[in-house]
């Protein structure tokens, strides 16, 4: 299987902060990445697919960036209702993995 | 609008089987020919587990983790498809989403808002 391992686990940040989180892949998944926003008690959201798209409804202030094994979710100006977890996940093969997720909390 | 509701007991004992559907409504499995349907799973307080997926022709990959104790079936004519899960025990205990996924990409664009599952006698 492949791991996939994000850092910071957690991080405290301010409204207006931009905030970068990594994830790396164990072995090579091309773009195959995305990453999703979790509040509590609610189901995970798409934010970005194929590395470094935008999904449909997203504000531009989420961008993603990587190939190979290293990648990166930026929040340019964090916004009261971006204060969540973030989860990566590959889809370069089965089984698909997540990352062990970043919660990111108020300053 | 696509949308996926998982129903099912919200309780099982040790040992016996839990059976989860998903129904899906707003788009047709059948013609979803770019998409798997998958199901992920999450125990309180820890991180996202997939659990597996299904092509709407019946093509299915399950998680090595969770060895031979998972099938996952589609109904077509009723728009659902379904999760089992052998022989559980507590570890098994989790909200369980269903989802739908790029073929391509593989990623879960459409959830449904979760299940939780508690394994207990």
């Amino acid at each position: 299987d492949i791991q996939m391992t994000q850092s910071p686990s957690s991080v405290a940040a301010s409204v207006g902060d931009r905030v970068t989180i990594t994830c790396r892949a164990s072995q090579g998944i091309r773009s195959y990445l995305a990453w999703y926003q979790q509040k509590p008690g609610k189901a995970p959201q798409l934010l970005i697919y194929a590395a470094s798209s935008l999904q449909s409804g997203v504000p531009l202030r989420f961008s993603g960036s990587g190939s190979g094994t290293d990648f990166t979710l930026t929040i340019s100006s964090l916004q009261p209702e971006d204060f969540a977890t973030y989860y990566c996940q590959q889809a370069n093969s089965f089984p698909y993995t997540f990352g062990q997720g970043t919660k990111l909390e108020i300053k | 609008q696509l949308q996926l509701q998982e129903s099912g007991p919200g309780l099982v004992k040790p040992s016996e089987t839990l059976s989860l559907t998903c129904t899906v409504s707003g788009v047709s499995i059948s013609s979803s020919t770019t998409f798997y349907w998958g199901w992920i799973r999450q125990p309180p307080g820890k991180g996202l587990e997939w659990v597996g997926s299904i092509y709407y022709s019946g093509n299915t990959h399950y998680n090595p983790s969770l060895k031979s104790r998972v099938t996952i079936s589609v109904d077509t004519s009723k728009n659902q498809f379904s999760l089992k899960v052998t022989s559980v025990t507590g570890a098994d205990t989790a909200v369980y989403y269903c989802a739908r996924h790029e073929a391509v990409a593989g990623s879960f664009d459409s959830w449904g808002q979760g299940t939780l599952v508690t394994v207990s006698s």
